[in-house]
């Protein structure tokens, strides 16, 4: 069965700190590792990572993905209030199942001002 | 394009009473995703549909529940005999899948239902 851990579960910065996010995955027939930021209703797309060791970067957030080492990594930097949120990566898979993505628990991420 | 369109926003019924959410996808999609969303957890996939086929149901997805997507456009996700369990946030997603790519993979808003 597929797995996705993300960690820390949590993390209370304070404005202008530097966050990395963690997301490693298990998956059968990976096909590409995405990042959404959920508030208080619909997750919304940052990021989907289909090739290893090329950055993808908007703005203060960057991410990275090692399909060798299995695991992915979500920047912010110089936070700000409204970065608070929860962060989500999943992993999708090929074949019959493309698409149905796999979830981690999310990391919850404070940031005080 | 006004998004993943999901509705009601809000359900609140008692043990036992059947329920019916609706999901209208972005309109150029032709997959729709349904997944389930309990307090401290990421999204939990439930099943999908290309166009009006379902293709894949979780293991989740017990003989309570069912889903619908009669004409390919929009999705009806009904839950009979409704259990204090299912109290979660329900959400809804479409995407483009075309040749080896799948694209816009966007949420819907979620219906949160509460059982009491």
């Amino acid at each position: 069965e597929d797995k996705v851990v993300q960690s820390p579960l949590s993390l209370v910065v304070h404005e202008g700190d530097t966050v990395t996010l963690n997301c490693s995955y298990e998956v059968t027939n990976f096909r590409s590792l995405l990042w959404y930021k959920q508030e208080k209703k619909a997750p919304t797309f940052l990021f989907m990572l289909t090739s290893s060791g090329i950055e993808k970067k908007s703005g203060r957030l960057s991410s990275i993905l090692d399909k060798k080492e299995l695991f992915s990594i979500l920047n912010i930097t110089a936070t700000q209030t409204g970065d608070s949120a929860i962060y989500l990566c999943a992993s999708n898979a090929g074949g019959t199942s493309y698409g149905k993505l796999t979830f981690g628990q999310g990391t919850i991420l404070t940031v005080h001002p | 394009d006004t998004g993943v369109s999901q509705n009601p926003r809000h359900k609140i019924t008692k043990r036992g009473q059947n329920v019916t959410f609706r999901c209208d996808p972005i309109s150029e999609h032709n997959r729709l995703y349904w997944y389930r969303q309990t307090l401290g957890q990421g999204p939990e996939f439930l099943t999908y549909f290309q166009n009006e086929a379902q293709l894949e149901k979780s293991r989740l997805l017990s003989d309570r529940f069912s889903a619908e997507r009669p004409k390919g456009s929009f999705s009806t996700l009904e839950i009979q005999r409704t259990e204090q369990g299912d109290s979660a946030m329900y959400l809804c997603a479409s995407s483009l899948v075309y040749g080896q790519g799948i694209y816009g993979y966007t949420f819907g808003s979620g219906t949160r239902l509460t059982v009491v």
